[in-house]
């Protein structure tokens, strides 16, 4: 069974600060992490993906996560956060095992705020 | 390109009644996913098919809700007498079996069951 975990459900930081968003996998096999934003009433949008390549991964509006096996993590940073990037954000781990359905299992999110 | 698209995108019933949803995915992306997501929570994975078929259900799926996808294309999810509890997002996600993990995402349809 998979899990994630997203430490904080609530993180406010102020335009221009860094921006870091924590997620911890629980997986039996090697994942695929994801992360996504989802802005109110929308869909989720697709931030970056680690597919085991590199393990620090470059996504778009600036974001990037690195993979850290060791500590089952795939945090979420951008260096210098802007006002657009108030959302709520999603880390996901699929199972990529022969057969698998490959669903996504999400964290419960992150409400991120960005402050004047 | 256009991407995956929902219908309706809010729905109010009254309890008992039945509603059908619908999402036409990417073309040609011959998986297609149902999750739901109630309110400060993550989505969790409903049922999934690939191409006609539908080859997994989550236990969230009771005997009240049914999915088809009949040509491979678009596909529905249908809710029998509709409970307070079934109030949620129901969004719906596609991708390409043979080279993609991530799924794309529709703007889902918001219920609201009173």
């Amino acid at each position: 069974a998979q899990s994630v975990t997203q430490l904080g459900s609530h993180v406010s930081v102020s335009e221009g600060a860094l921006v870091l968003l924590r997620c911890n996998y629980s997986s039996s096999v090697p994942p695929y992490l994801f992360w996504y934003v989802q802005y109110p009433n929308q869909g989720l949008q697709l931030l970056l993906k680690y597919t085991s390549a590199a393990t620090l991964v470059k996504g778009i509006n600036g974001f990037e996560a690195e993979f850290k096996k060791s500590e089952t993590s795939f945090h979420l940073t951008k260096p210098s956060a802007h006002m657009s990037d108030a959302a709520e954000y999603f880390c996901a781990v699929t199972d990529i095992s022969s057969g698998s359905a490959r669903q996504l299992t999400f964290g419960s999110g992150t409400q991120l705020t960005v402050l004047p | 390109d256009t991407g995956v698209s929902q219908d309706p995108r809010h729905k109010i019933t009254k309890r008992g009644q039945n509603v059908t949803f619908r999402c036409d995915p990417i073309s040609e992306h011959n998986r297609l996913y149902w999750y739901r997501q109630t309110l400060g929570q993550g989505p969790e994975f409903l049922t999934y098919f690939q191409n006609e078929a539908q080859l997994e259900k989550s236990r969230l799926l009771s005997d009240r809700f049914s999915a088809e996808r009949p040509k491979g294309s678009f596909s529905t999810l249908e809710i029998q007498r509709t409970e307070q509890g079934d109030s949620a997002m129901y969004l719906c996600a596609s991708n390409i079996a043979e080279w993609s993990y991530e799924q794309y995402f529709g703007p889902g349809t918001r219920l609201t069951v009173t």
